[in-house]
């Protein structure tokens, strides 16, 4: 069965940090990788998705993310935070034919002005 | 706004009960998911809905069940309400092209 690790489950920055979020997934096969973002309060937006192709895949809000096949990693990543940014994040997966979706435990970010 | 809608926003209710969640996907999308949302277990996939059938199953506990209808809206039923049973359950919908999922705004539950 495939399965979604955040490391990191509470993150705190200052503004213009650079933020980093760790992904590992495990299943051997053909994935399809997400991050979502849940603002305080919110339902869950999609941030940005791999499917295939380049590797490293550029998302809204400035953020981006790299597909590492041999570490089967997806990590998160924005050059600078902003408070705006205060939210959380999950990375998820999906494999085979039916979509079923396998969320990682979610990182929350706290961004401080 | 994601074009899926789910009523009521918040339910209270009391142990022991039974409710229906209501989730209308997006125009034209063909799966319906259900997630629980709470504090200890994170996000946990419930059930997922094609067309009408049941297609994947995770952690969905048996007083839970749902349904999907003709006009592909869905219901989730939860029976035998526990304290435990309380969290923000959400639906999403994806269509046939791909596995990225739109989701709803959320049902929170709150069994006292």
């Amino acid at each position: 069965a495939q399965s979604v690790s955040q490391h990191n489950h509470h993150v705190i920055l200052s503004e213009a940090a650079s933020l980093e979020l760790g992904c590992n997934y495990s299943y051997g096969g053909t994935v399809n990788l997400f991050w979502y973002v849940q603002y305080p309060g919110q339902h869950l937006q999609l941030l940005l998705k791999y499917f295939s192709g380049d590797p490293l895949v550029k998302g809204i809000k400035g953020f981006e993310a790299e597909f590492i096949k041999s570490k089967f990693s997806f990590n998160l990543r924005k050059p600078s935070v902003q408070w705006s940014d205060t939210a959380e994040y999950f990375c998820a997966v999906t494999s085979g034919g039916y979509q079923k979706v396998t969320f990682g435990t979610g990182t929350k970010l706290q961004v401080i002005p | 706004d994601s074009g899926v809608t789910q009523t009521p926003k918040h339910l209270i209710t009391a142990t022991g009960q039974r409710v229906t969640l209501r989730c209308s996907p997006r125009s034209g999308d063909l799966s319906v998911y259900w997630y629980q949302q709470s504090l200890d277990q994170g996000l946990q996939f419930l059930i997922q809905y094609y067309n009408g059938e049941e297609r994947a199953k995770g952690n969905i506990l048996e007083r839970f069940s749902a349904q999907q209808f003709p006009d592909l809206h869905s219901e989730l039923n939860l029976s035998s309400l526990e304290l435990g049973d309380s969290a923000l359950y959400f639906c999403a919908s994806s269509d046939q092209r791909g596995p990225e999922q739109f989701f709803g705004p959320g049902t929170r539950l709150t069994v006292l």
